[in-house]
C-alpha cells in the first residue's frame, strides 16, 4: 500500500529553539496533508490542513505562527515547531491524501516524537 | 462539536476470543465513520470504513455497522489472534475530510 515517511523519528531540543518535521508520500502525490498532535494515551488532535501551493489552514486554539507549515511540493510537507518550549513535546504525526482511482484514503506517517528540554 | 467516544482500554484477550470496541459519534451532519488501527511502532492503517447508514465496513476477519439509529459504530471480531494486538481508534469525517478521532483502545491479545 501507500506509504507515508516522517523525518525525523525521534527529535530532542532545547527550549526555545525550532525544529523542522518533514512528511513525505513515497508513492503518490498528495496534494492535501493532515497534521496531528498525539499526547500520551490520549486521542490524535487534528492541528492544521496542508494545501500544495496555498497557505495552511489551522484548527482552532494552535498557533499557526508557532507551528508553520509549508508545503511546497506534491510528495513533502513540513511543519516547523518555533520557539520550542516543554509544553510543545508530544507525538506530531502526519496524513497524506490520496485521491488516485476510485478510493480517496488517508496514509499515515509513523510520528515523530518531540521532547523539549 | 463533532466527537468521537470510544470504549477505554486496555483490553487483554486470549487467543480465539471474540472482540467487541465500542464506539458512539455526536456529528452535525452524516459524517463517514472509520476504524484505524496502530500495529506496535507503526503508522496508522485504516482498517475499514462505512460511509452511510446501514453499511457494514469488513476487513482482515473485522467488521463494523454503521448505526445511525444509535449513532454508532462498534468494532468486532469473532476470534482475535496474537497479531491483532494493537491501538484500534474509531474516527469520523464529514465532507471535509477532516478526521476526527476517538482516543483509541489499547488491544492485547495472549497467546
Amino acid at each position: 500500500g501507500a506509504v507515508v515517511s516522517q523525518h525525523p523519528s525521534r527529535v530532542i531540543c532545547k527550549s526555545g529553539t525550532s525544529v523542522k518535521i518533514e512528511c513525505r508520500s513515497l508513492d503518490f502525490q498528495a496534494t492535501t496533508m493532515f497534521w496531528y498532535r498525539q499526547f500520551p494515551k490520549q486521542s490524535l488532535m487534528l492541528m492544521a490542513t496542508s494545501n500544495e501551493g496555498s497557505k495552511a489552514t489551522y484548527e482552532q486554539g494552535v498557533e499557526k505562527d508557532k507551528f508553520l507549515i509549508n508545503h511546497a511540493s506534491l510528495t513533502l510537507s513540513t511543519l516547523t515547531v518555533t520557539s520550542a518550549h516543554p509544553e510543545d513535546s508530544s507525538f506530531y504525526i502526519c496524513s497524506a491524501r490520496d485521491l488516485k482511482g476510485s478510493t480517496d484514503t488517508q496514509y499515515f506517517g509513523p510520528g515523530t516524537r518531540l521532547t523539549v528540554l | 462539536g463533532d466527537s468521537v467516544t470510544q470504549m477505554e482500554g486496555p483490553v487483554t484477550l486470549s487467543e480465539e476470543a471474540f472482540l467487541t470496541i465500542n464506539c458512539t459519534y455526536t456529528a452535525t451532519g452524516y459524517p463517514s465513520l472509520f476504524w484505524y488501527v496502530q500495529y506496535p511502532g507503526e503508522g496508522l492503517q485504516l482498517l475499514l470504513k462505512a460511509t452511510k447508514a446501514d453499511d457494514k465496513g469488513s476487513n482482515k476477519g473485522f467488521e463494523a455497522t454503521y448505526r445511525k439509529e444509535t449513532t454508532s459504530f462498534h468494532l468486532e471480531k469473532g476470534s482475535v489472534q496474537v497479531s491483532d494486538s494493537a491501538v484500534y481508534f474509531c474516527a469520523l469525517s464529514l465532507n471535509d475530510y477532516k478526521l476526527s478521532f476517538g482516543a483509541g483502545t489499547t488491544v492485547t491479545v495472549r497467546a
